[in-house]
């Protein structure tokens, strides 16, 4: 089973409205980061947080890590067009040597 | 700086061939991850190399192997291939002092079709 598993599957928001995707792990990590997806193709490293971290911001994003819930959110703040992609949570652990994805969410943003 | 960059972009076989897939990872980087990406899912783990070594491995058959170069490229190869194997195959790099610590940087996938 993942590590790491998104929430929801699927979301559709217009342009300038805000984006909210979870993400729920089950063991202890190291970090854990945020990727995403365009059109099947390659994943783009968004932002990592580390577990003694609570919050972490980069440009229109916003990553807060809840260790005690096991959880984290993304937030993307006044979306557009061209953030119409699948975003991935992953789980990083000290000795795996990898990172565990999720199923990812599906974000739809019209114009 | 030129990123990960993998080959070929599209591989089309038929079942029971053989498929190889290249990847180069960023100057200096020396941990190569492959993972699998069936469609509309997430990432399965396959390999990692480091150092020319493979350090850990995902719950795939023994038919899917591979090795890390000298330069630290990596080469994955699957054995017999089924059906099931078509999937986007994406490699990523990192260095290894972190090993993922700060993110990995992925190439643009290798898309398999078995027929």
């Amino acid at each position: 089973s993942q590590q790491g598993e998104e929430d929801p599957q699927a979301l559709s928001i217009q342009e300038g409205e805000n984006a909210t995707m979870n993400c729920s792990y089950k063991t202890s990590i190291n970090n854990l980061q945020w990727y995403r997806q365009n059109s099947g193709r390659g994943l783009v490293h968004l932002i990592l947080i580390r577990s003694n971290e609570r919050e972490k911001h980069s440009g229109r994003l916003r990553v807060t890590l809840d260790t005690s819930k096991k959880s984290s959110s993304l937030l993307i703040t006044a979306s557009r067009a061209a953030d119409t992609a699948s975003y991935f949570c992953a789980t990083g652990t000290i000795d795996a040597g990898k990172s565990t994805f999720g199923d990812g969410t599906t974000l739809t943003v019209k114009p | 700086e030129a990123g990960v960059t993998q080959s070929p972009t599209h591989l089309i076989k038929t079942r029971g061939q053989q498929a190889t897939l290249r990847c180069s990872p960023i100057s200096g980087h020396t941990s190569v991850y492959w993972y699998q990406q069936a469609l509309g899912l997430g990432l399965q783990f396959l390999l990692w190399y480091d150092e020319g070594e493979e350090r850990n491995r995902g719950n795939f058959p023994p038919r899917f192997s591979g090795r890390q170069f000298p330069n630290y490229s990596s080469e994955l190869n699957v054995n017999a291939l089924e059906l099931e194997d078509s999937a986007l195959y994406l490699c990523a790099s990192s260095l290894e002092a972190d090993k993922g610590y700060y993110g990995y940087t992925f190439g643009s996938g290798t898309r398999l079709t078995v027929v």
